[in-house]
């Protein structure tokens, strides 16, 4: 069975920052990443992905991360924060991937709540 | 072009109840999987349906059901409500095959259970 954890539930980074935010999952097999963002009210929007190649993944809003199979985790990374990063952030791994884009059913960690000081 | 739509946003129901969610998939997607987001939780997957079959099913009781339709739309049915299905309930829809297209997810349903 899969399982994703991110160790902080809450992370305060004041504006301009940078930031981390840590995922560790478990998978048996070669495992495909996502980090996903949840404004208040809101369905999640991919950040980014990963399937396979080069290990350190560009994504939408100035987000990357980097997979690193032996400590077996995703961080999510941006040089500097906007106010308008404050969300929740969740990390997914799946088991499958389709051509057209989709996945089977995904795991989620509980999600880290990013607050964003003036 | 429309996202993934879901309808209705709020619900309230009480325990022992049936209730029905439903689902429009971003236009040009052919599948649909549904999750449920408990408050301070992660999503949790519960199935998805492609060709109008459910293909895969997370750890969710019988009282989970859904149905796809011809033209990709989805309904999630729960019976015998209880407390705790109360939860934002999420949609996705994706592509199997062709243009890689990425999932997208509705802004759910948020069923409160009394």
């Amino acid at each position: 069975a899969q399982s994703v954890t991110q160790p902080d539930i809450h992370i305060t980074v004041s504006e301009g920052a940078s930031l981390e935010l840590r995922c560790n999952y478990s998978y048996g097999a070669t495992p495909y990443l996502f980090w996903y963002v949840q404004s208040p009210g809101q369905g999640l929007q991919l950040l980014l992905k990963y399937f396979s190649g080069d290990t350190l993944v560009q994504g939408i809003k100035g987000f990357e991360a980097e997979f690193k199979r032996s400590q077996s985790s995703f961080n999510l990374r941006k040089p500097s924060v906007h106010w308008s990063d404050a969300a929740e952030y969740f990390c997914a791994v799946g088991a499958r991937v389709y051509s057209g884009g989709g996945a089977d059913g995904l795991t989620f960690g509980k999600g880290t709540h990013l607050i964003i000081q003036p | 072009d429309a996202g993934v739509t879901q309808s209705p946003t709020h619900l309230i129901k009480t325990r022992g109840q049936q209730v029905t969610l439903r689902c429009s998939p971003k236009s040009g997607h052919d599948t649909v999987s549904w999750y449920q987001q408990a408050l301070g939780q992660g999503p949790q997957f519960i199935f998805q349906y492609y060709e109008e079959e459910e293909r895969q099913r997370g750890n969710f009781p019988d009282r989970f059901s859904g149905h796809q339709f011809p033209n990709y739309s989805s309904e999630l049915n729960v019976n015998a409500l209880l407390l705790g299905d109360s939860a934002l309930y999420l949609c996705a829809s994706s592509l199997r095959t062709g243009n890689n297209s990425p999932l997208h997810f509705g802004n759910g349903t948020r069923l409160t259970v009394t």
